[in-house]
């Protein structure tokens, strides 16, 4: 199974601050990989697909890049809205796997 | 629009059977390759498994901690996506979530699973 390592697994930023986080597969992947929203009670939303492209509707502020075995999920400038956790999750093969998330709070 | 809605959830005891269903609506269900996920409580996302459309094989894929006690299925007639669940154990306590494509996810259903 391919492993899925995100960092860090929580932060603490300020509005308007930029975000990042990391992730990390254990084999290449090309650029099979999304990143998701979660909200506390909801289902995960879709912001990001291969690797660096946004869906429809997500804010331009999200954004993702890399290929291979690392990747990164930035949030330009942050919002109290983007309270959330967020993860990856690569779609190269079977079994699909997902990143631990990332906790992101207000500081 | 795309909708998918899931039931079946509830309390059943270990050991016990549950079966889950989803609908789907909006798109072409026949081609859809659809997917379970769930979500232990406070814990973070896990993928079940997955169909393949018929035209594709209709293969079925398992993650390892359910293969051999769940199987998933579809009626694309009936445009229904169903979980169903045997030798249920407290690990399999979740929030359960069907998909049709990654961008497109139904509310969720809460199994879980005490005596």
């Amino acid at each position: 199974d391919i492993q899925l390592t995100q960092s860090p697994s929580s932060l603490s930023a300020s509005v308007g601050d930029r975000v990042t986080i990391t992730c990390q597969a254990s084999q290449d992947i090309n650029n099979y990989l999304n990143w998701f929203q979660q909200k506390p009670g909801k289902a995960p939303r879709l912001l990001i697909y291969d690797a660096s492209h946004s869906e429809t509707g997500v804010p331009s502020r999200f954004s993702g890049s890399g290929s291979g075995t690392y990747f990164t999920f930035t949030i330009s400038s942050l919002k109290p809205e983007d309270i959330a956790t967020y993860y990856c999750h690569q779609y190269y093969n079977v079994p699909r796997t997902f990143g631990q998330g990332t906790k992101v709070e207000i500081k | 629009e795309e909708q998918l809605v899931e039931s079946g959830g509830g309390l059943v005891e270990p050991g016990g059977s549950l079966k889950l269903s989803c609908a789907g609506s909006g798109f072409t269900f026949a081609n859809a390759w659809m997917t379970w996920v769930r979500q232990a409580p406070g814990k973070g996302l896990e993928w079940v498994g997955r169909i393949k459309s018929l035209a594709s094989g209709g293969t079925v894929d398992y993650a390892v901690p359910v293969k051999g006690r769940f199987t998933i299925s579809r009626d694309d007639p009936r445009k229904m996506f169903f979980l169903q669940m045997s030798g249920l154990t407290t690990e399999d306590t979740a929030v359960y979530y069907c998909i049709n494509r990654w961008g497109s996810w139904g509310q969720g259903t809460l199994v879980t699973v005490s005596s």
